[in-house]
This record gives C-alpha cells, sequence and structure tokens, in this order.
C-alpha cells in the first residue's frame, strides 16, 4: 500500500527557532501534498495544499510567512514553521495523494504519521 | 459548501460487541466519502472509501459501510470489536475539485471495554 513518511516524529524546540518538517511519499508519486494541524482532541485543519512545482496554497488564517512550504519533487513536501512561538506547538500532519497514471479518481489522500511540535 | 458531520463525539463499546458510527454529509454533487482512523499520536489511516458503485462498501480490519444517498448518511459499522479498535475515527468527504481536499467531521472516539 501507499505510504507517507514524516520526519521528525517530535521536535522540541526553544522560541524563536525554526523548524523543518518533511513528508515523503515512499513508493508513489504525489502531485498533491496537504498539511494539517492537528489541536488536542479535535479534528483535522486543513493548512495548505502543495503542489509539486508551484507555490503552495493557503487556508484562509494561515499565515503562510509563518508556515513555509516547499513542494520541490513529486515525492517531497516540506513545512518550515519559522520564529515558531508556544502557540505554534501543535501536531502536524501531512498527507500525499497519489498521482493516477490512468483511470480512477486517485482523490485518496494518504497520510505520514504526524509530528509532534513543542516550543518552549 | 459542504459539510460532515459526526454526532457522537464519544462510544463506549464492549470487546465483542457490535460498533455503529454516524456520518451525515452535505454535498451537492456525489461525494467521494471516506473512513479513516487514527490511534493517539499517529497519523490517519484509511478503512475504506466511497466513489461510486456499490453502495455498500468493504475495508480493512472488518469494518464496512453504507452510503445512503435518501438519507446523506455514511455510516460505518463493524459486527464484533476487539480492544485494539479504541482509537478516533474520521469521516471525511472529498471534492472533485482539482485539488482533492477533504473535509473532515469533528472524529468519534471509541473505547472499548473488557
Amino acid at each position: 500500500g501507499a505510504v507517507v513518511s514524516q520526519h521528525p516524529s517530535r521536535v522540541i524546540c526553544k522560541s524563536g527557532t525554526s523548524v523543518k518538517i518533511e513528508c515523503r511519499s515512499l513508493d508513489f508519486q504525489a502531485t498533491t501534498m496537504f498539511w494539517y494541524r492537528q489541536f488536542p482532541k479535535k479534528s483535522l485543519m486543513l493548512m495548505a495544499t502543495s503542489n509539486e512545482g508551484s507555490k503552495a496554497t493557503y487556508e484562509q488564517g494561515v499565515e503562510k510567512d509563518k508556515f513555509l512550504i516547499n513542494h520541490a519533487s513529486l515525492t517531497l513536501s516540506t513545512l518550515t514553521v519559522t520564529s515558531a512561538h508556544p502557540e505554534d506547538s501543535s501536531f502536524y500532519i501531512c498527507s500525499a495523494r497519489e498521482r493516477k497514471l490512468a483511470g480512477g479518481p486517485g482523490n485518496i489522500q494518504y497520510f505520514g504519521a504526524g509530528t509532534r511540535l513543542s516550543v518552549l | 459548501a459542504q459539510s460532515v458531520t459526526q454526532p457522537d463525539i464519544h462510544i463506549t463499546v464492549s470487546e465483542g460487541a457490535s460498533l455503529e458510527l454516524r456520518c451525515n454529509y452535505s454535498y451537492g454533487a456525489t461525494p467521494y466519502l471516506f473512513w479513516y482512523v487514527q490511534s493517539p499520536g499517529q497519523g490517519l489511516q484509511l478503512l475504506l472509501k466511497y466513489f461510486s458503485g456499490d453502495t455498500l462498501v468493504q475495508g480493512i480490519k472488518g469494518f464496512e459501510a453504507e452510503f445512503k444517498r435518501s438519507q446523506s448518511s455514511f455510516n460505518l459499522r463493524k459486527p464484533s470489536v476487539h480492544w485494539s479498535d479504541a482509537a478516533e475515527y474520521f469521516c471525511a468527504v472529498g471534492t472533485t475539485d482539482s485539488w482533492g481536499k477533504l473535509q473532515f467531521g469533528a472524529g468519534t472516539q471509541v473505547v472499548v471495554t473488557p
């Protein structure tokens, strides 16, 4: 099955530093990757949609200068939390949408295991 | 705009008993529907999906779901739950836009008692 690897699984950083989270599709090509944020006991909130080779599209209310997204290849997207502050502490999850070469809606998203960010 | 409602925030079920999780959606066209499961501190795993065709879909781990257009529902069922089924379950509706975004329900926490 389709596997999405997200790294790191947990990161602790000091306030003001930047943190990079990687999301890789291991056995398929992903033209589109999504970044979500999840608060405790809450549902997933879509932050942004990234397409390979183009700028990410951010959801309303998400600061694009704080959450930098790069989708440099069909298998890798990165989320950089710049100048992190304690309020950025959260669980971040990526997903990748498989690129279908023929047939099917290709609308399945496969999720990474998430990254727990704690900003001190 | 589409929306997904999971009326039950929390469900407690005895091991071996049946489980049904409710999901209602609001969407103008025929939706793409999904059920995902999330274990604590983990990402989401796809249990099953409905795109078209047979309205009763089978998924992994013994789960099934039935799409009922007249009721705008896509309820998830399992005949006999195992302790390992304790997790958070999310229903989601996918759009047919070029991005393939998902709209998630609020989730249902399932607790399994001995």
